[in-house]
């Protein structure tokens, strides 16, 4: 079975802070990485994913992950964020071939301070 | 032109009621879910339909009943609601690549409040 952790629940940062949200994934196979966003009362869109190749994957508005096969990890990070990045956001996985379900992890959310 | 569209956006009914909430997607997927989000944000899949044949079943009471009457969409039909039943249900798609899975698209959720 799969099972995502996240281990920041809840993260306050000040515009311009760089950011770095943890992922963990447990799983036997090969796996499809993702992160989501959910902005306040929205639904959910993709931030980013890897499948394969660079392990290192730039996703949209200046977010980025790196996946370390083996830590079993897949950061998020930013640079620089705003304000509008206060939301939260969830690690995902699926296997890569077989189940399709995504596994999420708890989210974290974060809040940017102007 | 949305990708995958849910109604309604906001439920509020009875305890003991039975209601739908309908998905529909415009992608070309041949997979969809129903996942649920608790009050804490967890997500958490519940159905996943693939070509109309139904292949994960999470443990979900017998009370929620899906149906596909084609690829594009799926409903969710839950009988004799309860107040835990209380949660945004979110509805997505998905395609594979030959056997190989990718991301999946998320409709806007439906806010179901029991009461």
């Amino acid at each position: 079975a799969q099972s995502v952790s996240q281990h920041n629940h809840h993260v306050i940062l000040s515009e311009a802070a760089s950011l770095e949200l943890g992922c963990n994934y447990s799983y036997g196979g090969t796996v499809n990485l993702f992160w989501y966003v959910q902005y306040p009362g929205q639904h959910l869109q993709l931030l980013l994913k890897y499948f394969s190749g660079d392990p290192l994957v730039k996703g949209i508005k200046g977010f980025e992950a790196e996946f370390i096969k083996s830590k079993f990890s897949f950061n998020l990070r930013k640079p620089s964020v705003q304000w509008s990045d206060t939301a939260e956001y969830f690690c995902a996985v699926n296997a890569r071939t077989g189940r399709r379900a995504l596994t999420f992890g708890s989210g974290t959310r974060l809040q940017v301070q102007p | 032109d949305t990708a995958v569209s849910q109604t309604p956006k906001y439920l509020v009914t009875q305890m003991g009621n039975d209601k739908s909430i309908k998905c529909e997607q415009n992608l070309g997927h041949d997979t969809m879910y129903w996942y649920k989000q608790d009050s804490k944000k967890f997500l958490k899949i519940m159905f996943s339909y693939n070509n109309k044949e139904l292949i994960i079943n999470e443990t979900v009471p017998n009370r929620f009943s899906p149906k596909s009457p084609d690829k594009a969409h799926l409903n969710l039909h839950i009988n004799s609601l309860e107040l835990g039943d209380s949660a945004v249900y979110f509805c997505a798609s998905s395609h594979a690549r030959g056997v190989i899975a990718t991301e999946a698209f998320f409709g806007q959720g439906t806010r179901l409040t029991v009461v």
